[in-house]
């Protein structure tokens, strides 16, 4: 079935460290995107990228780094310079110039 | 002030009442404009879609657009206790990266 994996599910992180959170789409779209959802904010765009090798930031892209070496693979890392990472992580893809955006079921991250 | 407005509710409604979802924005140049679905702990659903002006119909699902006044509506026909979960509008503008805003959400709740 095509669609958008995102793992893991639940992400715990210590202060300091740096995590990685995967997303893969088997969907052939050429844009990827990550989003933030906080409670009452709605979605918050971290980074977007329509294309390999390249990447824009969002809104909210302190603190955040993310590759596209691969069409299907866009990851994040959340690093230790993001204050307040625990938040609910989606991933989405499109098709470039169809801005239906299609996500992933997300990552919940922790900072314990 | 945010370029999506939306009501975050909660709003609770009757099972089979009609329900009324609003978003307003500011930035003139949107012209695309999608409804989400999100159940609780989920990725958003895409449930609809609609380009420019105009009403679009699917099953009990009717999305509406004014660009004129800068609002659009997703109106659900015979609620159902399944339709329970937080609708997200989101919209973008033609050209560039397909930057995706959305608004906070609004959560609905149906009683049987």
């Amino acid at each position: 079935d095509g669609g958008i994996t995102q793992s893991p599910k639940y992400l715990f992180r210590k202060e300091g460290q740096n995590v990685t959170l995967s997303c893969e789409q088997n969907l052939n779209h050429d844009a990827m995107y990550w989003y933030r959802q906080d409670p009452g904010q709605g979605l918050r765009l971290i980074y977007y990228s329509q294309i390999v090798n390249d990447f824009q930031k969002g809104d909210i892209a302190e603190g955040y780094s993310v590759s596209r070496e691969k069409k299907e693979s866009f990851p994040l890392t959340v690093t230790s310079a993001q204050k307040n990472p625990t938040a609910f992580y989606l991933c989405a893809s499109s098709f470039t110039g169809n801005t239906e955006a299609f996500f992933g079921q997300g990552t919940r991250l922790t900072v314990v | 002030q945010k370029e999506v407005e939306q009501d975050p509710g909660p709003l609770s409604v009757p099972e089979g009442a009609i329900v009324s979802l609003n978003c307003t924005y500011s930035n003139s140049a949107f012209q695309y404009f999608m409804w989400y679905r999100q159940y609780s702990r989920k990725g958003p659903e895409l449930l609809m879609y609609t380009y420019s002006s105009g009403n679009k119909e699917d099953g009990r699902f009717t999305a509406q657009v004014d660009k004129s006044s800068k609002y659009i509506s997703l109106f659900i026909r015979d609620s159902q206790p399944s339709d329970s979960a937080t609708y997200l509008c989101a919209m973008s503008a033609p050209g560039g990266y397909n930057k995706l805003i959305f608004g906070a959400g609004t959560r609905l709740a149906v009683h049987p």
